[in-house]
């Protein structure tokens, strides 16, 4: 399993698009990139998945670059309810789904 | 849409009692999966299960855990001896194939005093 890194925390206010990058250096060639989104006392909930260029679904966009050793959520003009926990999730399709410590993002008014 | 059901939503028990946490995965997933999280830490992999049997576990799950699917449609995890630890919010999650899109359950809290 590649090791993520992001941001343990972020601010932004309503309205306003979030982007929130991780680091995968060591991402292998059939990793896969998902990110999960987890409001509090809550189960974490799959937000989206990607394996390169850019996928785009309802809630959010993924950029991922060429090399693949990052990525980037975007959420669009965000509202108070998208405060949560996001994981950055690196892995095979067979692997097991280990979280990191995710980015704690605080939408302000 | 379907969903991972958790039962109950809250337990408490004395310790060194045992407890059964429930789930009910979505009803074509092959894959199920017991996570927990400690109030204010990451959520952690305990054990995974596919084809009736462990496909994974982590160094959290002991000879203290089990898992069982008793029927085509419940997933329980047990804890034979609860410890003051162990206390944290359990979720169970299933999925139709790997690490595609787990859904996750709405978690048991469980209290041990």
């Amino acid at each position: 399993l590649a090791k993520t890194t992001q941001p343990i925390s972020m601010d932004s206010y309503e309205g306003q698009e979030v982007n929130i990058t991780c680091s995968h250096n060591n991402i292998a060639t059939n990793d896969y990139i998902t990110w999960y989104q987890q409001f509090p006392s809550q189960g974490p909930r799959f937000i989206i998945q990607g394996y390169k260029t850019k996928v785009t679904n309802e809630v959010a966009s993924l950029f991922i670059p060429a090399d693949r050793k990052s990525s980037t959520l975007s959420l669009p003009r965000v509202s108070l309810s998208d405060t949560a926990v996001y994981y950055c999730l690196v892995g095979d399709r067979d692997d097991k789904i280990i979280f990191g410590k995710g980015t704690r993002l605080h939408i302000l008014p | 849409e379907p969903e991972v059901t958790q039962t109950p939503s809250h337990q408490v028990t004395q310790m060194g009692q045992e407890v059964i946490l429930r789930c009910v995965p979505i009803s074509n997933h092959l894959y199920f999966y017991w996570y927990r999280q400690i109030l204010g830490q990451k959520v952690e992999f305990l054990v995974s299960f596919y084809n009736n049997e462990i496909s994974e576990k982590s160094e959290i799950f002991d000879d203290q855990f089990s898992v069982e699917r008793p029927d085509g449609s419940n997933f329980t995890l047990k804890i034979r001896s609860t410890k003051l630890e162990d206390s944290a919010m359990y979720f169970c999650a299933s999925s139709d194939g790997g690490e595609v899109e787990a859904f996750f359950g709405q978690g048991t809290r469980l209290t041990v005093v």
